[in-house]
């Protein structure tokens, strides 16, 4: 029962250019969406959220676009910077306030 | 640094053997849930904690169980273990107040099953 995912295992880009990373979710329960971003060797780390009644949210660099009526969200990186190659997952709260993970996708960012 | 503390980093167990995986926060944070995350996949939820109750469980048989200390820390305990019980574990705190959706991971215990 895989309800948030992520189609793109990975993805490559060059270093200024912006990073455009895909989620879809299928259940309409979700009411809040967060990123993560992983190194090797580390836990997943909080980047950004959404709320499900904000179509963006803006940090720096970082912004994510959610459109509830096709159940996605994007994760736009820009510019990109070689420190960002990591894996990304993106994530939906469920209603007992436990997570749905999607499988990830590794970003590679070249120099 | 995220202040939560997983151990072991690594573990190797046999198949039928039982693992107790632990979990602590530097925080005081009081809700902790336990992840599951197989090669090429997402963290999957096993369960959640929240003042020594578990209150929240995902898709994983009774084998998989856990504790909850007055101090916050945690335990997973996995009896019987099987083959596809190989994967990295990994805890998290939930923040409190208006950062509550959001989860510190340790960096997780990668258990091989033999």
């Amino acid at each position: 029962d895989q309800q948030v995912k992520q189609n793109s295992p990975s993805l490559s880009v060059q270093e200024g250019r912006i990073s455009i990373l895909n989620c879809d979710y299928t259940n309409s329960m979700f009411d809040y969406f967060l990123w993560y971003k992983k190194y090797p060797a580390e836990g997943p780390t909080f980047l950004i959220s959404i709320s499900s009644i904000k179509d963006k949210n803006e940090d720096g660099r970082f912004t994510v676009f959610l459109n509830k009526s096709a159940k996605h969200l994007s994760l736009h990186i820009v510019p990109s910077q070689p420190g960002d190659s990591a894996v990304y997952f993106c994530a939906a709260r469920t209603i007992n306030n436990d997570m749905r993970f999607g499988a990830g996708t590794r970003l590679t960012v070249k120099p | 640094e995220t202040g939560v503390t997983q151990s072991p980093t690594h573990l190797i167990k046999t198949r039928g053997q039982q693992v107790t995986l632990r979990c602590s926060s530097q925080s005081g944070h009081n809700t902790v849930s336990w992840y599951q995350q197989a090669l090429g996949q997402g963290p999957q939820f096993i369960f959640q904690y929240y003042r020594e109750e578990e209150n929240g469980r995902g898709n994983f048989p009774p084998r998989f169980s856990g504790l909850q200390f007055p101090n916050y820390s945690s335990e997973l305990n996995v009896n019987a273990l099987e083959l596809d019980d190989s994967a990295l574990y990994l805890c998290a705190y939930r923040s409190a107040g208006i950062a509550k959706n959001i989860q510190y991971f340790g960096a997780g215990t990668r258990l091989s099953v033999l």
